[in-house]
C-alpha cells in the first residue's frame, strides 16, 4: 500500500448503529487530519492530530469520536449518527502539520439512515 | 476568520481551450495548495505553492501572496480534466481552509 488509504470505501448506518472509519498513512508523517464534505459546501477541518496529540478539534459533536493510537493510524468513532452527518469523510497527513503539504485518502462516503 | 473565494465557481470549455481559475484569501498564509477532486472523490494534489509560479504539464499556478491571490492555468484542456479544483490555504498552526470550488467541464 502507498499513500494514505481509507476503509471501508462505502458505509450505510442506521442512526443508533456504532461504526469506525480507518485511515491510515504509508508516507511517514507525523500529522494527520479528518475532513467533512458535505453536498454543496467546502471541506471542513473537524480533526488534527500532531504526533498522536489531538491539536484541533472544529466544534465537532460528540458523536464523532477521533482516536490515533500512532502517527500512521487514525479512526474516527460514530456514534448516533443524524441523516445529516451523511457527507464524505476524508482523512489526510503532512510530514508534521502547519505549513506542510496535506496528502489524502480516497474517502470514505457515509450514508446516515 | 480568512476568508477563502474561488472563481468562476462552474466552467465549462471545449478540448483544447485554456483557462485560469482563480484563489483570493482575505489575510496573510504560510501555505497554499491547489487540489482536484476527480468524480470518485479522490483529492489530488497539483501545487504546493505559498508564493511564486510553478509548472507541471499544461498545468501552472501563480501566488502573489502580497496581494493575496493565486491563480491556476490549465493549458490545451482535456477531458480527464473535468473535476472540481480546490485552493486551500493555511495561517499557521494546523487549521486549514478550503475554497468552494470551481467546478470544470471540459467538452470533447
Amino acid at each position: 500500500e502507498t499513500g494514505v488509504t481509507q476503509t471501508p470505501r462505502h458505509l450505510v448506518m442506521g442512526m443508533t448503529n456504532k461504526k469506525s472509519l480507518k485511515c491510515e498513512q504509508h508516507l511517514g508523517h507525523n500529522a494527520m487530519y479528518w475532513y467533512k464534505q458535505s453536498a454543496k459546501k467546502p471541506l471542513e477541518l473537524m480533526f488534527v492530530y500532531n504526533f498522536k496529540e489531538q491539536t484541533e478539534n472544529n466544534s465537532v459533536p460528540s458523536r464523532f469520536s477521533p482516536e490515533c493510537p500512532n502517527s500512521s493510524h487514525l479512526f474516527l468513532h460514530l456514534h448516533t449518527l443524524q441523516p445529516e452527518d451523511s457527507a464524505l469523510y476524508l482523512c489526510a497527513s503532512s510530514q508534521s502539520g502547519g505549513s506542510d503539504e496535506q496528502f489524502f485518502g480516497p474517502g470514505t462516503r457515509l450514508t446516515v439512515l | 476568520g480568512i476568508q477563502v473565494e474561488q472563481s468562476p465557481p462552474d466552467l465549462i470549455l471545449q478540448e483544447g481551450a485554456n483557462s485560469t481559475l482563480r484563489c483570493n484569501f482575505s489575510d496573510s498564509v504560510n501555505n497554499l495548495q491547489w487540489f482536484h477532486q476527480n468524480p470518485w472523490g479522490q483529492l489530488i494534489n497539483l501545487f504546493y505553492i505559498p508564493s511564486g509560479t510553478k509548472q507541471n504539464g499544461r498545468l501552472s499556478a501563480t501566488t502573489v501572496a502580497t496581494e493575496r491571490y493565486s491563480l491556476l492555468y490549465i493549458s490545451s484542456s482535456q477531458t480527464t480534466d473535468s473535476g472540481v479544483y480546490f485552493c486551500a490555504v493555511g495561517t499557521g498552526g494546523f487549521k486549514t481552509i478550503f475554497g468552494a470550488g470551481t467546478r470544470l467541464f471540459v467538452k470533447a
